[in-house]
């Protein structure tokens, strides 16, 4: 059984660029969530997509959007990079155990704007 | 404002002693908390979960307590390994909102041989 993947490992941008993060889930899982972790939080909720659509969004502005493909893989795309925006970017894809969504995280990406 | 709080940044313990880690929550709509590890360079991995109709729950060498009322709960690591040194974030859900997860900022323990 594979696990969660995440590409790439490391990422360096400018403010202004734009920048798409990738995730492969773990087999069997159709539900893919995003988090930031800036240095010293814990993971923060960006969005969550479900069958190829968004189910879910924490307090992100637009310029955070997403894609979730027939594969269940996802995307995540940055616009109008901000120094904020510097931060470990978690994906985590989901079973559902009959009472709860138990979440599986990949490695991240950590996203350096410069 | 913070709905899930770890209050300590971190904590040092013997090998073979207790490790607790302690989390606070102010949302009442959270039903079901959880306790994730995590390694430098790795993502966090579930350790064990607990919901609101239950206080305690024991997997191996881990065990969750909640007290609802006081809206605290606790990990326990008994008897603590040098491996397990790591950083360990509670989260906290509602269900129905599709697995949206509430972390606190962590707790870095350290286990000395």
């Amino acid at each position: 059984e594979t696990g969660v993947t995440q590409s790439p490992t490391h990422l360096i941008k400018t403010r202004g660029q734009q920048v798409t993060l990738r995730c492969s889930s773990q087999s069997g899982h159709n539900t893919v969530s995003w988090y930031q972790q800036a240095l010293g939080q814990g993971p923060q909720f960006i969005f969550q997509y479900y069958r190829e659509e968004e189910n879910g969004r924490g307090n992100f502005p637009p310029r955070f959007s997403g894609l979730q493909f027939p594969n269940y893989s996802s995307e995540l795309n940055v616009n109008a990079l901000e120094l904020d925006d510097s931060a470990l970017y978690l994906c985590a894809s989901s079973s559902f155990t009959g009472t709860f969504y138990e979440q599986y995280f990949g490695p991240g990406t950590r996203l350096t704007v410069t | 404002d913070q709905q899930v709080k770890q209050n300590s940044p971190s904590l040092s313990v013997q090998e073979g002693r207790i490790s607790i880690l302690n989390c606070d929550y102010t949302n009442s709509m959270f039903d079901y908390f959880l306790w994730y590890k995590k390694y430098p360079a790795e993502g966090p991995t579930f350790l064990i979960s607990i919901s609101s109709i239950k206080d305690k729950n024991e997997d191996g060498r881990f065990t969750v307590f909640l007290n609802k009322s006081a809206k605290h709960l606790s990990l326990h690591i008994v008897p603590s390994q040098p491996g397990d040194s790591a950083v360990y974030f509670c989260a906290a859900s509602v269900t129905g909102s599709q697995g949206n997860l509430i972390f606190g900022k962590g707790t870095k323990l350290s286990v000395k041989p």
